[in-house]
């Protein structure tokens, strides 16, 4: 089946810090990939995507690339601020699937000043 | 345009009781789908719903339960409530721009049982 592996957090960083979070995952198919965001109190946002391999998604400062070679679509940030603080899913859905996604535990970023 | 609403953003209910859950997709989008969502078990797929008809579940009692009406809004409903349900219920509508590969979800609805 389908699965997505996310890094255990939380994940602590100072303001400024560099960033990843992990993630892998396990697809029968060619998948899209997904980095939903959630902030506290609030639900999930679509923060960037990658419909195939080698493609590059970014948005607000963060990317990731969809490795197909080692399934893999880790989340980097160059220098992160008090406001990422929140928690981040890794997600797939497969093309002519059934457009649910298969989400990650998600990984909590608690940025310190 | 406005986005997706979840009505009420807070419950609390007792054991045995049941709970209806509303959402308002984003205009447009013809999906709706619910998720429930726990520190222990994370994110997990309740059902979704696509022109009034359950197109996909997930794996869980038939205490849940879902329905869509003809303008997209769908509600959620849980019987006989256990200590286990509370939970964060979340619901996101796709069929937009991004086509339905892209959710976009509520704040969500806290329910919490006693």
């Amino acid at each position: 089946g389908n699965s997505v592996t996310q890094m255990e957090g939380p994940v602590t960083l100072s303001e400024e810090a560099f960033l990843t979070i992990n993630c892998t995952y396990t697809a029968t198919g060619y998948p899209s990939l997904f980095w939903y965001v959630q902030y506290p109190g609030e639900g999930l946002q679509l923060l960037l995507k990658a419909t195939k391999a080698d493609d590059k998604g970014s948005n607000k400062g963060f990317e990731a690339t969809y490795r197909k070679e080692t399934t893999s679509f880790h989340l980097e940030k160059g220098s992160v601020q008090v406001s990422d603080s929140a928690v981040y899913f890794c997600a797939l859905t497969l093309s002519g699937g059934s457009y649910i996604p298969t989400f990650g535990r998600g990984t909590s970023l608690i940025v310190h000043p | 345009k406005a986005g997706v609403t979840q009505t009420p953003r807070y419950l609390i209910k007792t054991r045995g009781q049941q709970v209806t859950l509303s959402c308002s997709p984003i205009s447009g989008h013809r999906s709706v789908s619910w998720y429930q969502q726990t520190p222990g078990q994370g994110l997990q797929f309740l059902f979704e719903y696509f022109s009034e008809t359950q197109r996909n579940k997930g794996n869980f009692p038939g205490r849940f339960s879902g329905r869509q009406f003809s303008n997209s809004r769908s509600e959620m409903n849980v019987s006989t409530l256990e200590l286990g349900d509370s939970a964060l219920y979340l619901c996101a509508s796709a069929g937009g721009t991004g086509g339905y590969y892209e959710q976009y979800f509520g704040p969500g609805t806290r329910l919490t049982v006693t």
